[in-house]
Parts: structure tokens; C-alpha cells; sequence
């Protein structure tokens, strides 16, 4: 069985340019995660998905950043436009009802 | 207060020790714990899931959760090079939904 899938794996871009990440959730899981994790620190939750509705968002810089799931599987993670502290891992991971989570390897997102 | 709290690190311990590593938590509705191992540039790969308190043994891994003290531990018998890597723990309740709470890591290197 396939885990979860991201793309792309790296991504260098200047300030102020938009980028955008891609996550394909284990089939069949309904929960879908997006995750920042900075260097030495543990995911921190950007946003969550159950199905197609976003339950929690309350993380989520809507300023700059937004999401979306399309047709409550697949999901897309913007930045527009970025900045020199946006530089991180993003992780998206999914999971079914009361149970583990499962990781993507990620996207390091570098900003210069 | 956060609601996981882990020692970062860095552990380091000569080839066959024994490793304990080790998450205290502040919300006593937590039943669901994991602990998850991260390689280097890799996204976190899930090592061990247990509900509720006891123990639940895998190979060389063994979980425990005891919730009367709030204090979850993994250990690692017979710890090999290749079980250096930073590991995280998470937990979960049903009264907070699919929402996970991560430790901050912690840095183990296992010297040959």
C-alpha cells in the first residue's frame, strides 16, 4: 500500500514569490494533516481536514497561507506570498478516526 | 504549560545499550500515544501505537504509558547505529478529535 505522498521534495524560492505543496493521503483516510516543523522542534499543526472541510485552521497564517482538499483526498498547501521565516519542513500526514497518524517525507521549503 | 513536554537531547549511547526515552503530558483525556522515529531530511515514521495505559512490546521497542503519572516511555534493548535519529511522541483523545500533540524530539545517537 502506498503512504502518504508529497511533492515536491525541496523547494528553494526568493521572498515574496508564491509556492505551493502536494499531498496525496493514504486511500481510504479521511483525516488529512498539514504540519510546519522547524528545526529541532516537533509538527506543528497548520491545518486539518476531515474529508473535504477544514476543522481546524486556527493555526493557519489565512494572511498569507491557504489550503484546499480537493474532492476530500488529495491537497494543496499555498504560501503567497512567502517570507525568509516561512523556511521549514512542511509534513503532510493522514489518518482514519481515533487513530495513528501516517507522514509524507516532506517538503523543505527554503526561502532566501 | 505545553501540553507534551520531552527532553531534547542529544542521548548518546554506545552500541547495545539500553535506551529510555521519555514524554510527561499535562491533559489526563489523552488515550491514544505514539511514539514516531525521524531519520535526517525524512518524515516521521510511526514505531509504536498503544491505547490507554500498559505496555506494548515490538522487536527491540517496548512502549509504556502509565496515566496515572502522566509519563509515557519508550525504550530501545540492544540499540543499533542505525536507531540513531530523533524520536517524537504524540497522543491523542477522542475530546479533542484527530487533533495530535508532539513532544519536541529527542536526539538519539548510537555510537559503534
Amino acid at each position: 500500500e502506498a503512504g502518504v505522498v508529497q511533492s515536491p521534495r525541496y523547494k528553494i524560492i526568493e521572498k515574496k514569490q508564491p509556492v505551493a505543496f502536494w499531498c496525496n493521503p493514504i486511500s481510504g483516510h479521511n483525516t488529512l494533516y498539514w504540519y510546519r516543523q522547524n528545526l529541532g522542534q516537533g509538527p506543528e499543526l497548520l491545518i486539518r481536514y476531515e474529508n473535504e472541510e477544514a476543522v481546524d485552521d486556527s493555526q493557519l497564517p489565512k494572511d498569507r497561507f491557504s489550503a484546499e482538499r480537493l474532492k476530500g483526498v488529495d491537497s494543496t498547501l499555498k504560501i503567497q506570498p512567502a517570507e525568509l521565516g516561512d523556511s521549514a519542513v512542511y509534513l503532510c500526514a493522514s489518518s482514519l478516526v481515533n487513530t495513528e497518524a501516517f507522514f509524507g517525507q516532506g517538503t523543505r521549503l527554503t526561502v532566501v | 504549560q505545553k501540553e507534551v513536554e520531552q527532553d531534547p537531547g542529544p542521548l548518546s549511547v554506545p552500541e547495545g545499550a539500553i535506551v529510555s526515552l521519555n514524554c510527561t503530558y499535562s491533559n489526563s483525556a489523552f488515550q491514544y500515544f505514539m511514539w514516531y522515529r525521524q531519520y535526517s531530511r525524512k518524515g516521521p515514521e510511526l514505531l509504536m501505537y498503544t491505547y490507554s495505559s500498559g505496555n506494548k512490546e515490538d522487536g527491540r521497542f517496548t512502549a509504556q504509558v502509565d496515566k496515572s503519572s502522566k509519563y509515557i516511555s519508550l525504550f530501545i534493548r540492544d540499540s543499533q547505529p542505525s536507531d540513531s535519529a530523533t524520536y517524537l511522541c504524540a497522543m491523542s483523545s477522542p475530546n479533542t478529535g484527530n487533533q495530535f500533540y508532539f513532544g519536541t524530539g529527542t536526539s538519539l545517537t548510537v555510537i559503534p
